[in-house]
């Protein structure tokens, strides 16, 4: 497995306004997933993109990745005070056969203002 | 459908006491892993299990071990507390055809 590392460390916008955060890696990957966790909480999966898919969408959320670059972004959309929490990125390897074992990086805390 | 569970949701521990952590699932998931998450830090891999009878050691194993007797449960165990080991635990379970974890809600360990 190997490690993310999400971009910035903390974010703070006010309501309605667009999120974005960044996520890098090193070795080529199968697939890269998100995750939210809500303070003090379990993480909760959000969007997994496959290394043949360039751009994924789901509600509000924007997920970039460009395998040249070994980079991901994440895009929240009309931001809004529950979207508060922190975003972890997690690269995998292989495909869904090794997701036991994924590493997670430091996150980026996002605070969304009323 | 409860998904992961997890017992106690709070734990204080002296130094050199033991102690299990719970963990179910009832998905019918063959993987299940456990993390620790410290303050400003993301998750870390402890141990891992893909299938009943089969354990095998994440980043950060020493001082727990694990068994997997069923599908639903997979406890870790700590077996001498130290204060190092404060922290949150986190349990998830997945499968191959799905490719993303779901995660307990935690169980928040103090090692005095």
């Amino acid at each position: 497995s190997q490690q993310g590392e999400e971009d910035p460390q903390a974010l703070s916008i006010q309501e309605g306004e667009n999120a974005t955060m960044n996520c890098s890696y090193k070795t080529s990957i199968n697939n890269l997933q998100w995750y939210r966790q809500n303070s003090g909480r379990g993480l909760v999966h959000l969007i997994l993109i496959r290394s043949n898919e360039r751009e994924k969408h789901s509600g509000r959320l924007r997920v970039t990745l460009d395998t040249s670059k070994k980079s991901s972004s994440l895009l929240i959309t009309a931001s809004r005070a529950a979207d508060t929490a922190s975003y972890f990125c997690a690269p995998s390897l292989n495909s869904g056969g090794s997701n036991y074992k994924l590493t997670f990086g430091k996150g980026t805390l996002l605070t969304v203002n009323p | 459908n409860a998904g992961v569970t997890q017992t106690p949701k709070f734990q204080v521990l002296k130094t050199g006491q033991s102690m299990t952590l719970q963990c179910a699932q009832d998905m019918n998931h063959e993987y299940m892993s456990w993390y620790r998450q410290d303050p400003g830090m993301g998750l870390r891999l402890i141990h891992y299990s893909v299938g009943a009878g089969i354990t095998d050691q994440g980043e950060v194993p020493n001082g727990y071990n694990v068994s997997r007797s069923t599908t639903e449960d997979f406890p870790l165990r700590l077996l001498s507390a130290a204060p190092s080991q404060t922290s949150v635990y986190f349990c998830a379970s997945s499968t191959p055809a799905i490719g993303t974890q779901y995660f307990g809600p935690g169980t928040r360990l103090l090692v005095l």
